[in-house]
């Protein structure tokens, strides 16, 4: 199975940008998506196929990659933007998620 | 607007089976696929497996011998049943909706949290 693999957490003060990668263990084209999850909520899908952004998600966040290198970019962050992100890639079967890195707030 | 929500028991005993039920609407199940996700507690996110829109099915090969999903389209469910329970199958088990055939995620339901314990 394609192992992703994401940095465990991340502190970032309101204003600055933040970027979180995700590396693939082989190449997963553009078939990367990305997913916020608040603590007791189901995720939600911020990004797909590595670049595109989901229906009503701010345009602070974006996306890019390709291969097995990708990154997620909130720009500016907002304390709203607390939480836990997720890769999952759909390239190589079965598709499979990063272990999620947690975005905390100075 | 798209809506999924599970139900199911929150307590199965190990080596019994779980039955889980994903209503959906907003949508019709024969125009999209919908999967099964887990995640345990404090961790991350396994696929399970998929129903697609044909009403065919593939399954996380790591699970397939014990998973089966299936779905009744004139009451827009989706069925889970995992046979042979262990105390690592506790989770929140979400259903998610697929808008392609492209695996990734639009809409999800809020999750069902089911303890495996005897």
């Amino acid at each position: 199975d394609t192992v992703l693999t994401q940095s465990p957490a991340l502190a970032v003060s309101p204003g600055e940008r933040v970027t979180i990668s995700c590396k693939a263990s082989e190449s997963v084209s553009t078939r990367m998506h990305w997913y916020q999850q608040k603590p007791g909520q189901q995720p939600k899908l911020l990004i797909y196929k590595a670049s595109n952004l989901a229906s009503g998600v701010p345009a602070r966040f974006s996306g890019s990659g390709s291969g097995t290198d990708f990154t997620l970019t909130i720009d500016p962050v907002e304390a709203d933007d607390t939480a836990t992100y997720f890769c999952q890639q759909s390239w190589n079967g079965p598709n499979t998620f990063g272990a999620g890195t947690k975005l905390e707030l100075k | 607007q798209v809506q999924l929500k599970e139900s199911g028991p929150g307590l199965v005993k190990p080596s019994e089976t779980l039955s889980l039920t994903c209503t959906v609407s907003g949508f019709s199940l024969t125009s999209y696929h919908v999967s099964w996700v887990r995640q345990p507690p404090g961790k991350g996110l396994e696929w399970m497996g998929v129903i697609w829109g044909d009403g065919s099915t593939a399954y996380n090969s790591a699970l397939k011998s014990r998973l089966s999903i299936s779905r009744d389209t004139s009451k827009s469910q989706v069925f889970l049943k995992m046979s042979s329970l262990k105390t690592e199958d506790t989770a929140t088990y979400y259903c998610a909706r697929d808008p392609g055939i492209e695996y990734y995620f639009d809409y999800w339901g809020q999750g069902v949290m089911v303890t495996v314990s005897s």
